[in-house]
């Protein structure tokens, strides 16, 4: 049982470019999020999935878009990086029914960085 | 809108000695959910204690245990017998019942001095 995991673990891209930042989990769990942390702050959430098929924005979604294509994994695309875009990215997913429904699991980050 | 905060930016403490770190929320909900997290230096977020808003009882997990207090909507930490190993930004969060959504403080920098 892998958990919540994240690929890659470092990145540096240009201002402009694209790129789509992997998360997958093995717990069938049917919530999964993306949040980002930025110096000094706490984390925010960018956008979140109840389940395939369904996602939704959370408080900082500009520039950003998902899709749930699977109960497994839930990417999350940068369309055209800004360097106020410079983070690092948590995924974390949640149970929604039985068991401990209200704690969330993270994955080990990414961290971004955008010139 | 529920905000987290965490007034303490840096906390030192003693090898083996206790330290406590302080949480307050707004929230005009009546069921919802407290956590601590512990992040090292390896950027993981892990889970350390968890308190469900309608329990009185407070949460003790080991040498962690929390004070709730809800009426004062305060929810602090307690570290007993600090070891090395607590070192790491601590967070507090709040989650709706029904929610998916973690809100965040802005976290509490921990260190233990041998």
């Amino acid at each position: 049982n892998a958990g919540v995991t994240q690929t890659p673990k470092f990145q540096v891209l240009k201002t402009g470019q694209s790129m789509t930042l992997q998360c997958a989990q093995d717990m069938n769990h049917e919530y999964m999020s993306w949040y980002r942390q930025d110096p000094g702050m706490g984390l925010r959430l960018i956008h979140y999935s109840v389940g395939a098929g369904i996602t939704d924005q959370g408080e900082v979604p500009n520039g950003y878009n998902v899709s749930r294509s699977t109960t497994e994994d839930f990417p999350l695309r940068l369309l055209s990086a800004a360097p106020s875009q410079t983070s690092v990215y948590f995924c974390a997913s949640r149970r929604r029914k039985g068991g401990t429904t209200d704690t969330q699991y993270f994955g080990p980050g990414t961290r971004l960085t955008v010139l | 809108a529920q905000t987290v905060t965490q007034s303490q930016p840096e906390m030192s403490v003693q090898e083996a000695e206790t330290v406590t770190l302080s949480c307050t929320y707004d929230t005009s909900e009546s069921d919802y959910y407290l956590f601590w997290y512990k992040q090292p230096p390896s950027r993981q977020m892990i889970l350390v204690i968890r308190q469900e808003a309608y329990k009185q009882q407070n949460a003790t997990e080991n040498r962690f245990s929390v004070n709730f207090q809800k009426a004062a909507k305060s929810f602090s930490l307690k570290i007993s017998d600090s070891q090395l190993g607590d070192a790491a930004m601590y967070f507090c969060a709040y989650a709706e019942d029904s929610s998916y959504k973690l809100i965040f403080g802005s976290g509490t920098r921990l260190l233990v001095r041998p």
